[in-house]
């Protein structure tokens, strides 16, 4: 079993750009959350997906979006980016959403 | 507010020495807490919950409601012990909330 597989690994965008990341839960999970790592922090919770939707929000923007497939993979896409979203971004997945979290490897994301 | 509160960044400590690493919580419902740990070059995977009550690689911590604390701590800290370690809560909402973490470092 792989864990769970995040792509790609490192990304480097400009300023305005849009961005696409990737998440593959843990084979038997099918709860996915996003995180967002800033250097010296904890990560920072932005959204977490469940039978396709959206069940939790964070504090982030609405550029910030995601989307759940049938296979429980995820995506988290980042419209209009700014320096500020620089960041390493995890991905962590579940079975239901009242287990402990299994968490990728993350993508580090540079906006320039 | 749901915050959690690791209040030192850095903690260094000698092997074979005790080792506490503290996080507080703020929370208005019953909270369930978790320790997160994350090696050199290494994904962060899970360490412990309170519900478990467990002791993983010699470490354990106390829910303590009356403090609002969950500390970790070992009484013989050992030098692969050193690595970040996050205290983490999960809300009614069932989203995981961390605290900024506490690098360990354990000296020879």
């Amino acid at each position: 079993d792989a864990g769970v597989t995040q792509s790609p690994t490192h990304l480097i965008k400009t300023r305005g750009q849009q961005v696409t990341l990737r998440c593959s839960p843990k084979s038997g999970h099918d709860t996915v959350s996003w995180y967002q790592q800033a250097l010296g922090q904890g990560p920072q919770f932005i959204f977490q997906y469940y039978e396709e939707e959206e069940r939790q929000r964070g504090n982030f923007p609405d550029r910030f979006s995601g989307h759940q497939f049938p296979n429980y993979s995820s995506e988290l896409n980042v419209n209009a980016l700014l320096l500020g979203d620089s960041a390493l971004y995890l991905c962590a997945s579940s079975l239901g959403t009242g287990n402990g979290y299994t968490f990728g490897s993350g993508t580090r994301l540079t906006v320039v | 507010a749901q915050r959690v509160t690791q209040p030192e960044k850095l903690l260094s400590v000698f092997k074979g020495a005790p080792v506490e690493l503290k996080c507080n919580y703020s929370y208005s419902g019953s909270p369930e807490l978790f320790w997160y740990v994350q090696y050199s070059r290494q994904r962060l995977q899970l360490l412990l919950r309170h519900i478990s009550r467990e002791s993983i690689k010699g470490f354990t911590a106390d829910l303590n409601k009356g403090e609002t604390s969950f500390h970790l701590k070992k009484p013989f800290a050992q030098e692969e012990d050193s690595a970040m370690y996050y205290c983490a809560l999960r809300t009614n909402n069932n989203d995981m909330r961390f605290g900024a973490g506490t690098r360990l470092t354990v000296k020879p």
